[in-house]
Order: C-alpha cells, then structure tokens, then sequence
C-alpha cells in the first residue's frame, strides 16, 4: 500500500498565484486532515473532512480551500498565495478519530511564496 | 501558556542511553498521540494512549490522565531514533478534527 501521497514535494509560488496541493490515500479512512507546520510551531490544523463530501474549517482555514470528492482524494487550494504561507503542508488520515485512530501522513509539501 | 508543553525542548545523548520525553497537557482529552518526526521531514505515529501504557520495541509510551501527563522513554538509544518528537492530545467534545500539537522535542543521538 502506498499509505497517503502528497504532491508536489516542493513548489515556489509568486505572491497572488494559486495552486492546488494534492492528496491521495489507499486505505480506505474515512478521516483526512490538513496541518501546516511553521518552524518552531506545533503543527495546526487548517482543514478537515469526515468523509466524502462532508469538510469542516480547522484552526487556521483563511487563504485556503478544500473538497472532498473522493473517499480517497483531499486537495488543498491556496487562493491568491501570500508569504504568510510559506510552510511545511502535511496531510494526513485515519479510519476513525476514536480509540483506534491512529493517524498516517503524507512526506509533506514544502511551499514558498516570494 | 500552551495546551501542549513538551520538555526537554532539545536533548541531545549518547548512543546506549535511556532517554525520557515529558508531554503536559491543560485540556481533557480523549487520547494522546506520540509522533516521529524524521529529519527528512517525514512523520510516522508511533503510539496513541488513552490509559495506562504501551511498549513497541525499545519504545514506550505512558499517560497518567489525572496528572495530564505523559512520557515517551527510549531504551538502548541509537543514533536512528535522532528526530523530532512530537505529542499531540484530542480533546473531549469541540471540533472532531482537531488535535493539539507539542512543538516537539528534538533529540540527537551521539555514536
């Protein structure tokens, strides 16, 4: 199994141009999640989804979007980047948020906006 | 003050060596997880407590929920387990998404 994919693994970005980052996992999780992490920071949550079609706002939601299509596949949308979202993006999934819901990430997407 | 606090921030040891990761936490929680963080950059979930303790290996995890407090101790150290550690707890109730995450702690294990 490939566990959870993300692409691209480094992206440059122009101040005001969007772009998609891609997510994909072959487990079947119902759970997918989107964290970025800043240096010296925790990471923090930007989106989730329960399920296809279902998505909810996370910590930090401003300046992106999300759907959820697929049970496989969650893409994150970065509308009009700005340097503020220079980051390390990491998605990540689980069968279920309760006991038993061990979470699995992808190698993670380092992005810069100049 | 942060829900999560991990300590020590920086650790660095000598291979063969005992090593103990304290997380503290200010919120109820459901479960608690302990994350690797490779110096890749990579994460790979390591343990999700919610009572008592766990053993993987040379890992092994411990939670005592009425002090919110857990451990993460390493036995015969290795200069493989070089990474960051990073605890993470989910709250009862609120946003079903949301886990709290420790700023990590980064550990350096000398040959």
């Amino acid at each position: 199994n490939a566990g959870v994919t993300q692409t691209p693994k480094f992206r440059i970005l122009k101040i005001g141009q969007s772009m998609t980052l891609q997510c994909t996992q072959d487990m079947n999780h119902n759970y997918m999640y989107w964290y970025r992490q800043d240096p010296g920071m925790g990471l923090k949550l930007i989106y989730y989804s329960v399920g296809a079609g279902i998505t909810d706002k996370g910590e930090v939601p401003n300046g992106y979007n999300v759907s959820r299509s697929t049970t496989e596949d969650f893409p994150l949308r970065l509308e009009l980047a700005a340097p503020s979202q220079t980051s390390v993006y990491f998605c990540a999934s689980s069968y279920t948020i309760e006991r038993s819901g061990e979470l699995f990430f992808g190698e993670g997407s380092r992005l810069t906006v100049l | 003050k942060n829900e999560v606090e991990q300590s020590p921030q920086n650790l660095t040891a000598q291979e063969g060596e005992f090593i103990t990761i304290n997380c503290s936490y200010s919120v109820g929680i459901s479960a608690l997880h302990w994350l690797q963080q490779h110096p890749g950059g990579g994460i790979v979930s390591l343990f999700m407590l919610s009572s008592g303790k766990k053993k993987h290996g040379r890992l092994i995890a411990t939670i005592n929920i009425q002090e919110k407090h857990s451990s993460l101790h390493i036995t015969a150290s290795h200069p493989r387990d070089s990474a960051v550690y990073i605890c993470a707890v989910r709250g009862h109730g609120g946003s079903q998404g949301n886990l709290i995450f420790g700023k990590g702690t980064k550990l350096s294990v000398k040959p």
